[in-house]
Parts: structure tokens; C-alpha cells; sequence
């Protein structure tokens, strides 16, 4: 499976900032799902947006994905110190397999 | 309704061992995926499986390595003869065969080789 690629690799915040993830890809997707994954635990799924949809919100999440650019963007809004994990896009393929890039890693500082 | 469940949650082996490694998919899901995490790295596919067939093995290394997902029990990953450079987590993840639907994530298994 070809990997998606998450921007930054590493992004450091303080504590009720928003924050800014963003993902490419290169194939045709069916969906595009966001997870995150905390120091050493499992992955717990964010969001999942249709490839028909622009933009969706969950709470003080906000996920946009524009297919003709084959990117989308992770915006967390007043971050918390809890927010502190990796974050995942994970772009599903016309085969119905998610494709993972190397996460961005979120610092939240208190 | 539980959730995907990966055991063990922790597994050590020596070199030359074998690691077998569980995934019970959540219920009614018939698909699941293998995926290995070095650390401070991202998840790398390895496997996709249906029941009875595997779908795709692209991410599998050829020797050594093999899945199943068998009519009964869980899926499994099985690791012939460690080395140090199989230490890694292992997550199993599953879905249902409907388009646009989220897959769910075991906690994986932490394989240490020593």
C-alpha cells in the first residue's frame, strides 16, 4: 500500500491553541479517517469524512479534505493537555485499505 | 459489544522462537488488517484478510511471517524463527465490508525478541 503523508512531523503548542495537521495522499480514496494514538496505547479512530464531503466537525475537531488537491487537514481548537498523542490520517482506497503515513506528533504545553 | 481484542498485550521471545500473535475481530466484522508499528515510527500495513482468504499481503516480508483467519477463532499472525528486528507492536484492526465505515483498532501486542 502506497503511505500517506502527515505535515508536520512534530508540531509543539501551547496549551489552548489550535492545532493544525495536515495530510496528502496519492491514490482515490473512498473515505479518509483520522486517528490518534497516545504514548505506547492503541489507536482510537477521530473522524471519517466520504470523499463527497468537504468539511466535518466532531466536537473541537474540524477535518476539511479536498480530493482534487488529495489533502486534507486535522484542526483541533483550544487544545488541551490531554490532546498530547500521534495523529493519524488514514486515507481508505478504492480496495477498502486504509493507507498510513508516519503520524504527526502533537505537544500540548500546559 | 467488545471491542477488537489482541492477546497477548505483551510477548517475549528469544531468537529463533516463534510468536504467535491473536486477534478476535469485533462482532459481525469479517475483515481484518495486520499492521506493525517500529517505535517512534508510523504503522506499516502487513496483511488484509477475510475470513478464509488472505486479500492482500503486499506489507508481509516474504520468509518467516504468515497470517490466517480462519471460518472459527481468531485471526492470527505468526512469526517463525524472531530476530531482534521483529520487535515491534503488532495492531490488528477490523471492519465490516461497507463502504465508508471507520475500522476499530486492538491495543495491540508489544513483541519483544531478546
Amino acid at each position: 500500500s502506497q503511505q500517506g503523508e502527515e505535515d508536520p512531523q512534530a508540531l509543539s503548542i501551547q496549551e489552548g491553541e489550535n492545532a493544525t495537521m495536515n495530510c496528502s495522499y496519492k491514490t482515490s480514496i473512498n473515505n479518509l479517517q483520522w486517528y490518534r494514538q497516545n504514548s505506547g496505547r492503541g489507536l482510537v479512530h477521530l473522524i471519517l469524512i466520504r470523499s463527497n464531503e468537504r468539511e466535518k466537525h466532531s466536537g473541537r475537531l474540524r477535518v476539511t479534505l479536498d480530493t482534487s488537491k488529495k489533502s486534507s487537514s486535522l484542526l483541533i481548537t483550544a487544545s488541551r493537555a490531554a490532546d498530547t498523542a500521534s495523529y493519524f490520517c488514514a486515507p481508505m482506497d478504492s480496495n477498502y485499505q486504509l493507507i498510513w503515513g508516519a503520524g504527526t506528533k502533537l505537544i500540548i504545553k500546559p | 459489544n467488545a471491542g477488537v481484542m489482541q492477546n497477548p498485550r505483551h510477548l517475549v521471545r528469544r531468537r529463533g522462537q516463534e510468536a504467535r500473535l491473536r486477534c478476535s475481530p469485533m462482532k459481525g466484522h469479517s475483515h481484518v488488517y495486520w499492521y506493525r508499528q517500529l517505535p517512534e515510527e508510523g504503522l506499516k500495513f502487513m496483511v488484509y484478510l477475510q475470513k478464509e482468504n488472505i486479500i492482500d499481503e503486499s506489507g508481509m516480508p516474504k520468509e518467516r511471517f504468515s497470517a490466517e483467519f480462519p471460518k472459527e477463532g481468531p485471526s492470527i499472525l505468526r512469526i517463525q524463527q524472531v530476530v531482534r528486528g521483529d520487535s515491534a507492536a503488532y495492531f490488528c484492526a477490523s471492519s465490516s465490508f461497507f463502504e465508508n465505515t471507520e475500522a476499530f483498532f486492538g491495543q495491540g501486542t508489544r513483541l519483544t525478541v531478546v
